[in-house]
């Protein structure tokens, strides 16, 4: 399985827009990139994928590089209720999902 | 709400014991995939199962199994329980494709605590 790697945490302001990177170099191309969201204990809650292009949903933006090997999660306005922890993950047909150890974004007033 | 819900909530036992764990899928999907989150390892993959039948398999220990049922249900038996199983266990479903690229949706989870 493609592996990813985030920074363990990250403050972004009320208001602002949030950038959460992701690092997948060992991607390959029938691998999907995924985000999610975890808040405290609850169940992870689906962002945003993509494979090759840029993506957009009322929650967020994907942006994927051209060489696929890293990617930028976007939360254009952050609110306080987005503190949580985000997962990267890449997944293939094979039905693994490697949830790495993400990057707990934590929204300032 | 996912539309993915699990039972029990809570579940406290002892080492040695037998637990089983329910999740039902989403209206119309197919695949059921099972997750354990402890403290310091994270979301870790155990198992999935795609229309009765077990698609892939991660990390899961002898000690644990599952099946899904005809009615798309499925449940996570844990035995022989040790103090280190005490975890977040969490079932996903996903759309009836059954192909792993489909977007999970996750339950609210199952605390398990073995004193």
């Amino acid at each position: 399985d493609a592996k990813t790697t985030q920074p363990p945490s990250m403050d972004c302001a009320e208001g602002r827009a949030a950038n959460l990177p992701c690092n997948h170099s060992t991607i390959s191309g029938n691998e999907y990139v995924y985000w999610y969201r975890q808040i405290h204990s609850q169940g992870p809650q689906y962002i945003i994928h993509g494979l090759k292009n840029n993506e957009t949903n009322e929650m967020a933006s994907l942006i994927i590089t051209e060489d696929r090997k890293s990617s930028t999660l976007i939360l254009p306005h952050a609110t306080l209720r987005d503190t949580a922890v985000y997962y990267c993950i890449v997944r293939d047909d094979a039905g693994k999902s490697t949830f790495g150890d993400g990057t707990t974004l934590t929204v300032k007033p | 709400d996912s539309g993915v819900t699990q039972t029990p909530k809570h579940l406290i036992t002892a080492t040695g014991q037998r637990v089983t764990l329910r999740c039902s899928p989403r209206s119309g999907d197919l695949s059921v995939y099972w997750y354990q989150q402890s403290l310091d390892q994270g979301l870790q993959f155990l198992i999935q199962y795609y229309n009765g039948e077990e698609r892939a398999k991660g990390n899961i220990l002898e000690r644990f199994s599952a099946q899904q049922f005809p009615d798309l249900h499925s449940e996570l038996n844990l035995s022989s329980l040790e103090l280190g199983d005490s975890a977040l266990y969490f079932c996903a479903s996903s759309a009836p494709s059954g192909r792993a690229r489909e977007t999970q949706y996750f339950g609210p989870g199952t605390r398990l605590l073995v004193l």
